[in-house]
């Protein structure tokens, strides 16, 4: 089965600042999708890569899907508090049923 | 875009006593759902996938008996957690996916289930 492992787990930085999230696959990645959660609620989809190499931005947010297709990155520029919350990413393993399997997200705390 | 609507977001009951989860795509046709389960500080765990007039696909080791699927029409799938106990306490969250938009998974807001 597939594995996404994510790292840093926990992320503090200062409003402003720059942070990276990243995300590995045991396994290919036929597609590799980016949410963001708050406790206890759902979570809010971000960004989608299907192609390797390839690069999408929404606002102040970057995600790339490697060459390789096993690692995914997720670039925050001048951090906002508003960005805090924990970062998810799921991986598509390729099957017809679109099933999602999650790595165990990062928490991201933006001070002001 | 597409909203997934999850109902009821907390609920709190009884040990033995059953739970019904709503799940609705309110602007698209969902012929597949999936239930997920989340526990504290933890990723999300694929429970089973829904799909629209025949049986539910459970993840191994998710009790079938225990956590009751149905998916009765293209926009509503319910997960029935039967005689619960309090280890079943989690936060339960469902998914669809607009097929014909070819987008992503949409999340419902989850559920909060506490059992006393």
């Amino acid at each position: 089965s597939q594995e996404l492992e994510q790292s840093p787990q926990s992320l503090i930085v200062q409003e402003g600042k720059n942070l990276t999230i990243n995300c590995t696959s045991s396994k290919t990645l036929y597609g590799l999708y980016w949410y963001k959660q708050k406790y206890g609620e759902g979570l809010i989809f971000l960004m989608m890569l299907q192609k390797g190499g390839e690069e999408k931005s929404h606002e102040k947010i970057t995600a790339k899907l490697d060459e390789k297709k096993q690692q995914s990155s997720l670039h925050i520029t001048a951090s906002q508090p508003s960005h805090a919350g924990i970062y998810l990413c799921g991986a598509d393993g390729g099957g017809s049923n679109y099933k999602l399997t999650f790595g165990k997200g990062t928490l991201l705390t933006v001070n002001p | 875009g597409a909203v997934v609507s999850q109902h009821p977001s907390r609920v709190i009951c009884k040990s033995g006593t059953s739970v019904k989860i709503e799940c609705r795509s309110l602007d698209f046709q969902a012929t597949t759902m999936f239930w997920y389960r989340q526990f504290p500080k933890q990723s999300l765990m694929l429970m089973a996938t829904s799909n629209e007039g025949s049986k539910a696909t459970y993840e191994q080791g998710v009790e079938k008996d225990k956590f009751l699927i149905n998916h009765a029409s293209l926009t509503l799938s319910t997960l029935t957690v039967t005689s619960a106990h309090p280890e079943d306490s989690s936060f339960y969250i469902c998914s669809a996916r607009d097929w014909t938009a070819n987008g992503p998974l949409h999340f419902g807001n989850g559920t909060r289930l506490t059992v006393t």
